[in-house]
């Protein structure tokens, strides 16, 4: 069965300091890897997707970045945080079906100071 | 530009009761809609998948329809249940691309 993971599971950071974010899937192959930020009280936001290694979508320009080093590996990544970078921090997956449902990670919570 | 509405923001009702939440969407050029639960601080579960062609979804005492060309969907959950207390979140496919649009959702208090 696929599982998807994502860590830190919460992260304080101060402003201006680097973040990088880690999301891993497994049992699958080639699958479509999506970033989504929630902020609070307000739905989620997809920052960016990928489909393949190396090719990155971004949806939304802010001073985060993406990268996809491996199939099942996404990380998202900061040279310097702001404090509207807090949020939740979504990671998901899928495979192109007929459905191309969207399977969640655990998330990430992030708190800038 | 996709936009998608829910209503109402937040949900409190008594065990037992039959409840619908609204989701309502600007576009109506959508390959599926999907609604998720999410508990707090937790990542998202798929609940119903509907796609364009299809009315509506069924599963254990969740229905979700969908009316594509007034762009609305409702989401019934019949005899609610403490364990029903979540975030619903509603979130539209385009029909190109890989994009998912969500609603800021519902939350919803299920009192015992």
């Amino acid at each position: 069965s696929q599982t998807i993971h994502q860590w830190p599971a919460t992260l304080v950071q101060p402003v201006g300091s680097p973040l990088s974010l880690e999301c891993t899937v497994e049992g699958t192959s080639n699958p479509n890897l999506y970033w989504y930020r929630q902020a609070a009280g307000r739905g989620l936001q997809l920052l960016f997707y990928s489909v393949g290694i190396g090719q990155i979508s971004s949806e939304v320009p802010q001073n985060l970045s993406a990268s996809r080093p491996q199939d099942r590996q996404f990380i998202l990544s900061s040279k310097k945080l702001l404090l509207s970078d807090s949020g939740f921090y979504l990671c998901a997956w899928s495979v192109l079906s007929a459905t191309d449902t969207q399977y969640f990670g655990p998330g990430t919570r992030l708190t800038v100071l | 530009k996709q936009e998608v509405t829910q209503i109402p923001a937040a949900l409190s009702v008594p065990e037992g009761e039959n409840l619908v939440l609204n989701c309502s969407f600007t576009d109506s050029a959508i390959y599926n809609l999907q609604w998720f639960r999410q508990d707090p601080g937790k990542g998202l579960t798929s609940l119903l998948l509907i796609q364009s062609s299809q009315r509506e979804q069924t599963s254990g005492r969740l229905n979700a329809s969908l009316d594509k060309s007034s762009g609305r969907s409702t989401l019934y959950i019949a005899a609610s249940q403490p364990g029903d207390s979540a975030t619903y979140l509603c979130a539209v496919r385009q029909v190109y691309g890989n994009k998912l649009v969500f609603g800021a959702g519902t939350i919803l208090r299920v009192k015992s």
